[in-house]
Order: structure tokens, then C-alpha cells, then sequence
């Protein structure tokens, strides 16, 4: 069936250092993908999405580009910031229906 | 802006009571989604609802039963509720045919 595998935590990284969050993915046909982000409190909030491979999302400095053939979408940011702070899920909407599939989480902690 | 809105931020109840949350959302969608989230397991789907009236079980239904009885509403029901279903709820929306799903800031209920 249809699922998503993310990368586990926590992850703990100082200002400014790069990130990478790996998710794969397993679905057939040609999924959407997603980068939702929680942010401690609230709700889960979209934070990109790709929608046909070889897209890349991106939103607020964060990218993630659809690699069928690798089925992969990592989430990457060239320098944290503090407000980064969060858990991040990823998610997949298969071609048909309307159901998500979501993975497990990675929570991120930024320390200046 | 897409608003989904949950009765509740905070729930305390006791083993066996019958428990309502309550789910609206203001974007006329025609999907809504309950979830729970849990450490270590991510998002597990409920139960959703494609149309008024409709649902379908997701991936844990056992202990929940679901009522829409009008398009922007999403009830969750635990008809007995026990301490394994403390968790935090949350509710999501999104239009058919629409990748996005809008998510509500959760309630965390705890049953004692």
C-alpha cells in the first residue's frame, strides 16, 4: 500500500547550519508530495508540495524536490534559524482518492 | 484564509463517558479528516468524510464513530472512551480534487 518513510529524531542543530530531512515514499502511479510543518501548540501547517516529478517545492527557504526515480522528496535548508523549530511530517495524496499518508515525524530543534 | 476550527485546545475525561469533538470548517470543503497524532507513530487517520452524511474508516476506526450532518461540520465520537485514546485529535479539510488539506490546531484529550 501506499506509505511514506521519514527520517527519525530528533534533530538538533545550532543557527545557521544546514538541514536535510530524508522521506521516501512508496505509492503507485504518480503521488503528490508534501512537507508539512507543526510548530509547538498549533496544527500542522502545509509547508510545500510537489505534484509531478522532477518539481521542486519551496517556501521560506525550504525545498524539496519530487525524485521519481529515487522516490524521494527531502526537505533542505541551507541555514536554520532558531524559528525553525518544529516537527515536520511528510505526506503523500495518491493519483486517486483523497485520503493522505503521512510519516512519522521529525522534530527539529534549532539552538543559537 | 481557510479557517478549521475545534471545539476544544484541552479535554480531561474519565474512563466510559461518551466523548464529542467537534470539527468546522468555513471553505464550503467537501473532504474532512480526523486524526490522531502520537509520539513515535505520526498521523494515524480515523476516519473521513467525502459528503455530508458519507464516511469511510481510515486506518484505527475501532473505538470512534463519526457524524456530518452538515458540510462544515465533522463530529468525532468516542462512545466509551478509555485511556488509551488520550492523544491529540486533530481535524483537517480540503476540496476534492485539491492536493492541500487545512488543518485545525488539535485538541489534546487526556482520559483518566
Amino acid at each position: 500500500g501506499d506509505s511514506v518513510t521519514q527520517m527519525e529524531g530528533p534533530v538538533t542543530l545550532s543557527e545557521e547550519a544546514c538541514l536535510t530531512i530524508n522521506c521516501t515514499y512508496t505509492a503507485t502511479g504518480y503521488p503528490s508530495l508534501f512537507w508539512y510543518v507543526q510548530y509547538p501548540g498549533e496544527g500542522l501547517q502545509l509547508l510545500l508540495k510537489a505534484t509531478k516529478a522532477d518539481d521542486k517545492g519551496s517556501n521560506k527557504g525550504f525545498e524539496a524536490t519530487y525524485r521519481k526515480e529515487t522516490t524521494s522528496f527531502h526537505l533542505e535548508k541551507g541555514s536554520v534559524q532558531v524559528s525553525d523549530s518544529a516537527v515536520y511530517f511528510c505526506a503523500l495524496r495518491p493519483n486517486t482518492g483523497n485520503q493522505f499518508y503521512f510519516g512519522t515525524g521529525t522534530s527539529l530543534t534549532v539552538i543559537p | 484564509d481557510v479557517k478549521v476550527t475545534q471545539s476544544s485546545r484541552y479535554l480531561v475525561k474519565r474512563t466510559g463517558e461518551k466523548v464529542f469533538l467537534e470539527c468546522v470548517q468555513d471553505m464550503d470543503h467537501e473532504n474532512m479528516f480526523w486524526y490522531r497524532q502520537d509520539p513515535g507513530l505520526g498521523l494515524r487517520l480515523i476516519y473521513f468524510s467525502y459528503d455530508v452524511k458519507m464516511k469511510e474508516k481510515g486506518d484505527i476506526p475501532e473505538g470512534y464513530s463519526v457524524s456530518r450532518e452538515k458540510k462544515e461540520r465533522f463530529s468525532l465520537i468516542l462512545e466509551s472512551a478509555s485511556t488509551n485514546q488520550t492523544s491529540m485529535y486533530l481535524c483537517a479539510s480540503s476540496l476534492s480534487g485539491q492536493d492541500t488539506q487545512y488543518f485545525g490546531p488539535g485538541t489534546r484529550l487526556t482520559v483518566l
